[in-house]
């Protein structure tokens, strides 16, 4: 079942902050994040697991709750180079399940 | 080889002709995926390769799509009587299991016009 991710696009300033969200109507074994930027291939971002909470590049940190069965990324004073589609992809379990990814969460950082 | 390659970058071809194209996944790396990609949408899962396990092919839209993993390392994903509905970006990536879990590692992906 394909995560939500929420929201669909957002807009920020140089600066700003912005949270994007994950959600799975499944039970959540672990939560990946991936950045494309405009005509590139996705780039993995880090990787959670239950109850896990990871720091990865720069000010960009995400946190899994697996009670909610959910994820959010954390972008901290966000850069031009933040500019992308970021996409969550889940597995139900730690067995070989391949991810299944969400639709993807469009961010633009303006000047 | 440093990553992922797919060939072609780019294919242009005509309504009703069939296209491959190939994938070369990162060196040791047991999974491999096929996803598509339309303007400005997201991930469409087409098919998985694990090990010698039988594909999961789940994903593929029709029976114009097939592929195969030849020698547990490159993959060739074929269309048949292409539609021009088939256009979009064909991503390729490879992972390999590891203790927290799976990172897939993608190519740079071929871009499909069909005319």
């Amino acid at each position: 079942q394909q995560p939500v991710q929420s929201p669909q696009a957002v807009i920020l300033r140089e600066g700003e902050d912005a949270v994007i969200n994950c959600s799975s109507s499944k039970a959540l074994y672990s939560v990946h994040w991936y950045r494309q930027k405009h005509g590139e291939a996705p780039v993995f971002l880090m990787i959670l697991l239950k109850g896990g909470e990871q720091k990865g590049h720069d000010k960009i940190s995400a946190s899994f709750n697996e009670k909610k069965q959910q994820s959010s990324l954390y972008l901290t004073a966000s850069q031009l180079s933040y500019s992308g589609t970021y996409f969550c992809g889940t597995g139900p379990n730690s067995g070989n399940t391949p991810l299944v990814f969400g639709k993807g969460t469009r961010l633009s950082v303006i000047a | 080889g440093a990553g992922v390659s797919q060939s072609p970058s780019n294919k242009v071809t005509e309504k009703g002709k069939d296209v491959e194209l190939r994938c070369d996944p990162i060196s040791g790396h047991t999974a491999l995926y096929w996803y598509r990609q339309s303007l400005g949408q997201g991930l469409e899962f087409l098919i998985y390769f694990q090990g010698n396990s039988a594909p999961d092919k789940s994903g593929l839209p029709s029976d114009r799509f097939s592929a195969e993993r030849t020698g547990g390392s490159v993959s060739t994903l074929t269309i048949q009587r292409t539609q021009q509905e088939d256009s979009a970006v064909y991503l390729c990536a490879s992972s390999v299991f590891g203790l927290v879990g799976e990172t897939q590692y993608f190519g740079p992906g071929t871009r499909l016009l069909v005319l």
